[in-house]
C-alpha cells in the first residue's frame, strides 16, 4: 500500500496544551497537505506546504516539511476541545496530477 | 461557501438496489475528479479517477462494474454503486482541484454515507 502512516492513531490533551501529529509517506511529492474531519463529515482543508518549503504556519497551526526523511508535522499551539477531529496529511506525488494519497491519520481528543 | 457540493448526503437503499451519487464542482470546470471511500474510523482511499469526457481509470482492487463513473460535464461527476450490499456501506467523498493547476489544495464534497440493508 502506498498509504503515509501517521501518527499517534489517538491523541488525548487537555485544553491549551499543544498537539502534535507526524506523518510519513513513501513517494516524492509535489506538495502535502493536511485535512481535519469531524466525525461522520467531510474534510476541511487546514494548510498546504510544497516539496520546496519546509516550514508553513497559519494561525494556531505549524506544519514543518522533511523531504529527505519524507515526514512531515502538524502542531495545535493552544490546543481547544473545538479542535477534537481526526486529522489527516495527504500527499500530491510528483506528476500525480492532484490525486490525493491520505495517512491513517490521527483522532484528536482536546478535553476541558 | 461550498466549492464542491455532493449529493445526497445520506442514502439508505435495499440489497440489491442501485444507488447514484452526485459531485458538483460550483466554481470552476474540472476535468478531473476523485471519488474515495471511508470506512468507519479509518482514512480514505482513493476508488477512480473520473476524467471528463472519457473512462474514468480505476485504482487495483476497485471493481469497475461495480462502481460506475460518469463525468459527462466539466461540473458533474456521478458514482452510481450498482447492486448494492450491505459490505458496500460506506462514506464516499469526492473531490477536484482547479484543472491545470499545481499544487493547490483540492476541494473535498461533503460526502455521502451510504448504508445498505
Amino acid at each position: 500500500s502506498q498509504q503515509g502512516e501517521e501518527d499517534p492513531q489517538a491523541l488525548s490533551i487537555q485544553e491549551g496544551e499543544n498537539a502534535t501529529m507526524n506523518c510519513s509517506y513513501k513517494t516524492s511529492i509535489n506538495n502535502l497537505q493536511w485535512y481535519r474531519q469531524n466525525s461522520g463529515r467531510g474534510l476541511v482543508h487546514l494548510i498546504l506546504i510544497r516539496s520546496n518549503e519546509r516550514e508553513k504556519h497559519s494561525g494556531r497551526l505549524r506544519v514543518t516539511l522533511d523531504t529527505s526523511k519524507k515526514s512531515s508535522s502538524l502542531l495545535i499551539t493552544a490546543s481547544r476541545a473545538a479542535d477534537t477531529a481526526s486529522y489527516f496529511c495527504a500527499t500530491d506525488a510528483a506528476g500525480g496530477g492532484n490525486k490525493l494519497t491520505f495517512g491513517t491519520g490521527t483522532q484528536l481528543k482536546v478535553e476541558l | 461557501g461550498a466549492v464542491v457540493s455532493q449529493h445526497p448526503s445520506r442514502v439508505i437503499c435495499k440489497s440489491g438496489t442501485s444507488v447514484k451519487i452526485e459531485c458538483r464542482s460550483l466554481d470552476f470546470q474540472a476535468t478531473t475528479m476523485f471519488w474515495y471511500r471511508q470506512f468507519p474510523k479509518k482514512s480514505l482511499m482513493l476508488m477512480a479517477t473520473s476524467n471528463e469526457g472519457s473512462k474514468a481509470t480505476y485504482e487495483q482492487g476497485v471493481e469497475k462494474d461495480k462502481f460506475l463513473i460518469n463525468h459527462a460535464s466539466l461540473t458533474l461527476s456521478t458514482l452510481t454503486v450498482t447492486s448494492a450490499h450491505p459490505e458496500d456501506s460506506s462514506f464516499y467523498i469526492c473531490s477536484t482541484a482547479k484543472s491545470g493547476t499545481k499544487n493547490t489544495e483540492a476541494f473535498f464534497g461533503q460526502g455521502t454515507r451510504l448504508t445498505v440493508v
